[in-house]
């Protein structure tokens, strides 16, 4: 039982670059979040989906966007990547937010 | 919306002292108030949470405290041990399973 899954673990980007955040989990959890962790400022909501095929919008949504492909899995995306968005994301899952071990993204 | 306020920001304890941390929050309908550990390197684990029911819970040397009338609440860590030593976070939500809004964090250093 693996719990909630992040890929990559770690990645660096040129600014501009766009990539995508993956996130499943096995827990059959209905809600589905994405953090970013920045240093003192602990986790601030990106996105979260309460259930497959609703997306909306956290308290730091710009700059990203997210797809919800089915119950299981919950992706992040950057467009056009730039250094503010360096930062550490989370994705967790319901119930009591079962975090996955993250993604440490740097942008150049 | 809400807002949750964590102190302090680091705390420095000797093996076997008690740690406290305590967050406020602002939104009255929030009733759903867990906390977080994070090693280094690791996501947030859930180590305790309390319902706006609950005054005190407890499980073995960790216990968290509510106080809804002032909108606070604490966590309690009895007989730290080294392994303790790792950043705490709490939240609140206005129920289980919905959006968690984040304290800013606790940095706990267990000196042996």
């Amino acid at each position: 039982n693996a719990g909630v899954t992040q890929t990559p673990k770690f990645q660096v980007l040129k600014t501009g670059q766009s990539m995508t955040l993956q996130c499943a989990q096995d827990m059959n959890h209905n809600s589905m979040y994405w953090y970013r962790q920045d240093p003192g400022m602990g986790l601030r909501l990106i996105y979260y989906s309460a259930s497959e095929g609703t997306t909306d919008k956290g308290e730091v949504p710009n700059g990203y966007n997210v797809s919800r492909l089915n119950k299981r899995e919950f992706s992040l995306r950057l467009e056009s990547a730039a250094p503010s968005q360096t930062s550490v994301y989370f994705c967790a899952s319901s119930g009591s937010q079962h975090f996955g071990d993250g993604t440490r993204l740097s942008i150049l | 919306g809400e807002n949750v306020e964590q102190h302090p920001s680091t705390l420095s304890v000797q093996e076997g002292d008690s740690a406290v941390i305590k967050c406020t929050y602002s939104d009255s309908a929030s009733n759903y108030f867990p906390w977080y550990k994070q090693e280094l390197g690791k996501g947030p684990q859930l180590i305790i949470d309390i319902r706006s029911n609950v005054g005190e819970k407890k499980d073995q040397r960790i216990a968290v405290t509510l106080n809804k009338t002032a909108k606070h609440f604490s966590l309690h860590i009895t007989e730290t041990q080294p392994e303790d030593s790792a950043v705490y976070f709490c939240a609140a939500s206005a129920t289980a399973g919905n959006k968690l809004t984040f304290g800013g964090g606790t940095r706990v250093l267990v000196k042996p």
